[in-house]
């Protein structure tokens, strides 16, 4: 139980273009899920938490008008990197949580963006 | 704000050796601590987590980690490593009321043959 799938697992694309990233609960209803990017060697970043039926709440330094976030159901989240440039390239992993525990979260196998 | 400390950036051990994995937390009440693993490319796998209770925890993969509330540690360990555990490892806290979890940076076990 308590899978987590991502799609696409990976993409490469123009700069300015835009991507859209999924991240899917495949066995459980997620009230909350998370949006982290991952450099290269370094830790989890998280970007923002994705309430479904909310607007998504974005760390501080983080642009929501770049990366838009749409929690359109309880099992569905969805990452777009709008106008994405080079320094965009990165690992984006989302995690989503069983509605009653917020803080224990399943991760998706993570999407390695790279912008050309 | 809640923090999460992994001394040890890299750490090298040989196979069937005992391993342990340092994680020093600082959160303002009763943590909910956790240890992930991470295959290269992949996404986080948990091995175990503390919420409340006996102390010492047990995970998968043979893994277990201890809470020290008076050392606010949270170490892993292992008694026999396996080629397979070479990874990453992230320690990690959760803020009960957001939460949020705060990430350690991450230790590199290397396992020699």
């Amino acid at each position: 139980g308590a899978v987590v799938s991502q799609h696409p697992s990976r993409v490469i694309c123009k700069s300015g273009t835009s991507v859209k990233i999924e991240c899917r609960s495949l066995d459980f209803q997620a009230t909350t899920m998370f949006w982290y990017r991952q450099f290269p060697k370094k830790s989890l970043m998280l970007m923002a938490t994705s309430n479904e039926g909310s607007k998504a709440t974005y760390e501080q330094g983080v642009e929501k008008d770049k990366f838009l976030i749409n929690h359109a159901s309880l099992t569905l989240s969805t990452l777009t990197v709008t106008s994405a440039h080079p320094e965009d390239s990165s690992f984006y992993i989302c995690s989503a949580c069983p509605s009653a525990l917020v803080y224990e979260q399943y991760f998706g196998p993570g999407t390695r963006l790279t912008v050309t | 704000a809640q923090s999460v400390t992994q001394p040890d950036i890299h750490i090298t051990v040989s196979e069937g050796a005992s391993l342990e994995l340092r994680c020093n937390y600082s959160y303002g009440a009763t943590p909910y601590l956790f240890w992930y693993v991470q295959s290269p490319g992949q996404g986080l796998q948990l091995l175990l987590k503390y919420f409340s209770g006996d102390t010492l925890v047990q995970g998968i993969k043979g893994f277990e980690a201890e809470f020290k509330r008076s050392q606010s540690s949270f170490n892993l360990r292992k008694p026999s490593v396996h080629w397979s555990d070479a990874a990453e490892y992230f320690c990690a806290v959760a803020n009960t009321n957001a939460g949020k979890s705060t990430f350690g940076d991450g230790t590199t076990l290397t396992v020699k043959p």
